[in-house]
This record gives C-alpha cells, structure tokens and sequence, in this order.
C-alpha cells in the first residue's frame, strides 16, 4: 500500500513552454502533498505544501507563479512549470501525507526528469 | 523550526566491513526520524524509521539505526557493506504537525569498493 506515482517520468521541452507534473496517490487519500525539487548530487529542497481544496503554501523563495500548484482532489496534486527555462531543468519529486498510527508519514512518488532546452 | 546535519559528504569503505552514515537531528518535539536512499537517477527508497519504541531500528537490505535521545543522532549502520549498497543516503525528520513536513539532511554519498 501507499504508493505515489508521478508522470510523466521525464520530459523535455523547449524554453518558453509549460510543463504540467502530475502525482497522484494510488490507493489512499492525501490531503497534503509536497513539492520538492532536487539539484544533480544534492538534497531535497522543499518547494511548497499542497493542500486539497485550497492554495499551496509556498517556500521562501519559490516564485509561486512560476510554479503553479493545484490539488484539486484527494489523490492529485499537478505541478506546472510556466515558461520554462533552462535553469528549471532539474528532478522534481512529489510526496503524499498519510496518518499512519497517529503520525504523518510521507510517500515518495518516483520523481520527474525535466530539461528545459 | 527543525533541522538535520549528514556531516560527512563523502563515506567510503571496503566490501564486508562495517558501515556508519552519520546523521543528527533538531526538533521540537518528539522527532519521526527516517532514512532513505537514492539511486542514481531515481527516486528515493525509504529504509527504515523511528517513531517510538525501541531505540534500534532495523530497516530494509540490512540496515539498521539507532536512536539516540541525548546526542539527538540517528545514525545508518550496517554490519556488512556490499558493493550495490553504492548510493546517496538521506536523513529526514519532521514533527507531528503540518502534515508531516520532512525536513532533509544534505545526503551522504556512500561508496563501497570491492
């Protein structure tokens, strides 16, 4: 159980263009999933928190209209990457929150693979 | 606001002898302490966690860590290194609010020669 799967695994796409990630929890209901971005050989940098029904919270320093959160049911959240650029080439990796014996333990989608040429 | 040091960034040992991957901690709280690992190009694969209970966790593949209160540390270990055990460590904590927001440590890479 408490799986997460992302998709697509990794994209290419040229600078200027959107990209949508999406991470959906299999087979339990999330309503908090998290964002986080990872750079080559580096740790986990947490981008925002994704809440069903409501807006993201969002890191200092994450440009919230750059990066678009919607978590629009309990098994989906979407991260859009808008006009994208080469410096957003990295590995994006997605995590739901489930209450398991009365703690939030998190499940980690596999990760996406964007480069921006 | 909670936070974890990996200090080393680079563990290197020989095939069959013991391993430590150091990793402390700082928390509000009780801490919900964890380990992970990450292939190259992939995405991480939970060892093991601290919750409550006993202070010595053991995990997948041989792993095991112990918990320890006072130092606040919860460092890797594992008896016997394999070559394939090759790869970047993470330590995690987070509290028991927001969800469960884990913080990371900056990873450790581990490599095992033959």
């Amino acid at each position: 159980g408490a799986v997460v799967s992302q998709h697509p695994s990794r994209v290419i796409c040229k600078s200027g263009t959107s990209v949508k990630i999406e991470c959906r929890s299999l087979d339990f209901q999330a309503t908090t999933m998290f964002w986080y971005r990872q750079f080559p050989k580096k740790s986990l940098m947490l981008m925002a928190t994704s809440n069903e029904g409501s807006k993201a919270t969002y890191e200092q320093g994450v440009e919230k209209d750059k990066f678009l959160i919607n978590h629009a049911s309990l098994t989906l959240s979407t991260l859009t990457v808008t006009s994208a650029h080469p410096e957003d080439s990295s590995f994006y990796i997605c995590s739901a929150s489930q209450l398991v014996g009365g703690y939030n333990e998190q499940f980690f989608g596999p990760g996406t693979r964007l480069t921006v040429l | 606001a909670q936070s974890v040091a990996q200090p080393e960034d680079q563990v290197n040992v020989a095939e069959g002898n013991p391993l430590t991957v150091k990793c402390t901690y700082s928390v509000s709280g009780n801490p919900y302490l964890f380990w992970y690992v990450q292939y190259p190009n992939r995405g991480l694969q939970f060892l093991l966690k601290y919750i409550t209970g006993d202070n010595l966790v053991k995990g997948s593949y041989g792993f095991e860590a112990e918990f320890n209160k006072s130092q606040t540390s919860f460092h890797l270990k594992k008896p016997s290194a394999l070559v394939s055990d090759s790869a970047l460590y993470f330590c995690a904590v987070s509290g028991n609010t927001n969800a469960g927001k884990s913080t990371f440590g900056d990873g450790t890479t581990l490599t095992v020669k033959p």
